[in-house]
């Protein structure tokens, strides 16, 4: 069974605040796909990023990064220097089976 | 690119009333799309996966004669909310992968569902 856990329920922070999404998983697979989803008000989910089991390798896009432990089965997400556009949920999802299992979601709200 | 649609974007019906929303991938085509169920502050829940020419799987505990899904084509798929009630009242999103089983999920808008 596939499971996702996103502990932290929200996170309020003052614009410029660095912030970081906490995602633990479980997978019995050697082989499985990590994503993380962007869900702003409007509801639709964006896509920021996708990573292989087998690729540790942590990885920077902008203001957003990731972090990516096999040992300690996290994939972390943190956005720097945040800004207001940012608010949003954030679903960390694993996939196995073919199927999405998507965390609980964390609510960032950033404050001018 | 990978972009998908959903239509309607919200609805409102009364309480016995089929409601049909449509899923398309717009620059791609999607031999698999998804179905799922997201209640307020909720995660997705999926409801169930659809490939071209096929029968849809659901979930367990997803009534398939409650939730018709049909994916007549390679960029359309349709789920049919039939007698519906106020508890089907959700937030109903679609997504669509544009290669192999393990390729990455886009998704749709979303359509919201009022049922009165």
């Amino acid at each position: 069974a596939q499971k996702v856990t996103q502990a932290q329920t929200e996170i309020s922070v003052v614009e410029k605040e660095d912030v970081t999404l906490d995602c633990v998983y479980e997978t019995r697979d050697t082989t499985y796909y990590l994503f993380w989803y962007k869900q702003p008000p409007s509801g639709e989910l964006v896509f920021l990023i996708r990573r292989n089991s087998f690729d540790e390798q942590n990885e920077i896009s902008g203001r957003y990064s990731w972090n990516f432990q096999k040992s300690t089965s996290s994939f972390n997400f943190t956005i720097t220097a945040s800004q207001v556009v940012d608010s949003a949920v954030y679903f960390c999802a694993l996939m196995g089976d073919y199927k999405l299992s998507f965390g609980a979601g964390t609510t960032v709200t950033v404050r001018a | 690119g990978a972009v998908v649609s959903q239509h309607p974007s919200w609805v409102i019906c009364k309480s016995g009333t089929s409601v049909k929303i449509e899923c398309r991938s717009l620059d791609f085509q999607a031999t698999t799309m998804f179905w799922y169920r997201q209640f307020p502050k909720q995660s997705l829940m999926l409801m169930a996966t659809s490939n071209e020419g096929s029968k849809a799987t659901y979930e367990q505990g997803v009534e398939k004669d409650k939730f018709l899904i049909n994916h007549a084509s390679l960029t359309l798929s349709t789920l049919t909310v039939t007698s519906a009630h106020p508890e089907d009242s959700s937030f109903y999103i679609c997504s669509a992968q544009l290669a192999g089983p393990t390729d990455t999920q886009y998704f749709g808008p979303g359509t919201r569902l009022t049922v009165l």
